[in-house]
């Protein structure tokens, strides 16, 4: 877990609404990532960000939503239009490839559960 | 909806005994790998990397085969212990984004 914190642990939401799930390092990193999990499966990125104020899609973007005013900071937004959203969410963080290069290394956070009742 | 409960293949060795867990990579121009552990509940923690210009790397009690001609990763574990039954997953690096494998699963017997 390093200096990845995420929260909450388990969040339940209804259907048709929108949560949002918090993701803060501590480790002066540029890059962050949030990953989704669901079980028995391995990670699928949802979004990216390389640098502040600069965020990308990644494979499976549709109904979430980011955003990343601060370095340390990269909260997901869940919203209504997600269809599935129960799953574990992930988020990771990294040097960035301009400081790494090809070496630039992912370190998770603990994760967030998210139940849709 | 998604399909749910995909089973993870599953490699069961006895305490004391050495592990070896394997993984295909599938992108030719992939030039970092990483090894993740991922106890229940958790998240992933990084165990040992390597650089496509490697074709074998150690650290304490794990090493990390490279073949790329076969586009094939390994991961071997000395003296497993109980504290290794988690879920193994291999990592491919091409340009700026990892790809992940399904993963495998450990199961230590005492």
């Amino acid at each position: 877990d390093g200096g990845i914190t995420q929260s909450p642990k388990y969040l339940f939401r209804k259907e048709g609404q929108n949560v949002t799930l918090s993701c803060e390092q501590n480790l002066n990193h540029d890059a962050m990532y949030w990953y989704r999990q669901d079980p028995g499966q391995g990670l699928r990125l949802i979004y990216y960000s390389q640098i502040v104020n600069d965020f990308q899609k990644g494979d499976i973007a549709e109904g979430y939503s980011v955003s990343r005013e601060k370095k340390e900071s990269f909260p997901l937004t869940v919203t209504s239009a997600q269809k599935n959203p129960t799953a574990f969410y992930l988020c990771a963080s990294s040097h960035g490839r301009v400081k790494r290069g090809p070496t630039d290394t992912q370190y998770f956070g603990p994760g967030t559960r998210l139940t849709v009742l | 909806g998604e399909s749910v409960g995909l089973h993870l293949p599953t490699l069961s060795v006895q305490e004391g005994d050495n592990s070896i867990i394997n993984c295909a990579y599938s992108n030719s121009a992939s030039d970092y790998f990483i090894w993740y552990k991922q106890e229940s509940g958790k998240g992933p923690q990084f165990i040992i990397d390597i650089r496509s210009n490697m074709d074998k790397r150690q650290g304490q009690r794990v090493t990390v085969l490279l073949n790329k001609t076969v586009k094939h990763l390994s991961l071997q574990i000395a003296a497993t212990q109980p504290g290794d039954s988690a879920v193994y997953f291999c990592a491919e690096k091409a340009g700026n984004m990892l790809t992940f494998g399904g993963g495998t699963r450990l199961m230590v017997k005492p």
